[in-house]
């Protein structure tokens, strides 16, 4: 089945740092990936669509200035948080969809601890 | 290797009847199980939840059955309605509230 990585698995950075987080798909091209924050009580929002060869749209209240997405190819998008604090100590997950039905493939998601 | 797997891409049910959406998982180590919905461009929603020491956790029309010794789980919806239809993912995580493991995602299609 289509494999997501996503790298580090975890990260622990000082306020104030920038931190990147790769996704990686692995057997398969994904023009489109999505990138999710995962909060307590397992709620998961949809933070961006990463888009290859373009611009990522953004939701609503995510700022696109503090996590900057680039899309470098069709196997890879980056998210990078930057002037990290505390508050963005989180799961980070990103996904691609398969183009089969609407599934989706998720990363292993990425811890980030923000001290 | 997928952790999480949902063999079934796409469900076609009645409204009305029962929909079951299944999911296997591989690793033993995983404690806390749970469903959500999604629909296009948007995040997916949590539905329901278990913990591996119950073996069925039921919520209005949703309930879900987890088989530890099987590794498996599933989601009934009874009866559905075709506003149940959408995207499916099982996710599972060492401890509730720690990092999730997702499904690929089953696509259900509720007819009216």
């Amino acid at each position: 089945g289509a494999v997501v990585s996503q790298h580090p698995s975890w990260v622990i950075c000082k306020s104030g740092t920038s931190v990147k987080i790769e996704c990686r798909s692995l057997d398969f091209q994904a023009t489109t990936m999505f990138w999710y924050r995962q909060f307590p009580k397992q709620s998961l929002m949809l933070m961006a669509t990463s888009n290859e060869g373009s611009k990522a749209t953004y939701e609503q209240g995510v700022e696109k200035d503090k996590f900057l997405i680039n899309h470098a190819s069709l196997t890879l998008s980056t998210l990078t948080v930057t002037s990290a604090h505390p508050e963005d100590s989180s799961f980070y997950i990103c996904s691609a969809p398969s183009g089969d039905r609407g599934r989706e493939f998720f990363g292993p998601g990425t811890r980030l601890t923000v001290l | 290797d997928q952790q999480v797997k949902q063999n079934s891409p796409s469900l076609s049910v009645q409204e009305g009847r029962i929909s079951i959406l299944n999911c296997d998982y591989t690793n033993s180590m995983f404690d806390y199980f749970l469903w959500y919905k999604k629909y296009p461009a948007e995040g997916p929603t949590f539905l329901i939840s278990i913990s591996s020491i119950k073996d069925k956790n039921e919520d209005g029309r949703f309930t879900v059955f987890l088989n530890k010794s099987a590794k498996h789980l599933s989601l009934h919806i009874v009866p559905s309605q075709p506003g149940d239809s959408a995207v499916y993912f099982c996710a599972a995580s060492v401890g509730a509230g720690n990092m999730l493991t997702f499904g690929g995602g089953t696509r259900l299609m509720v007819k009216p």
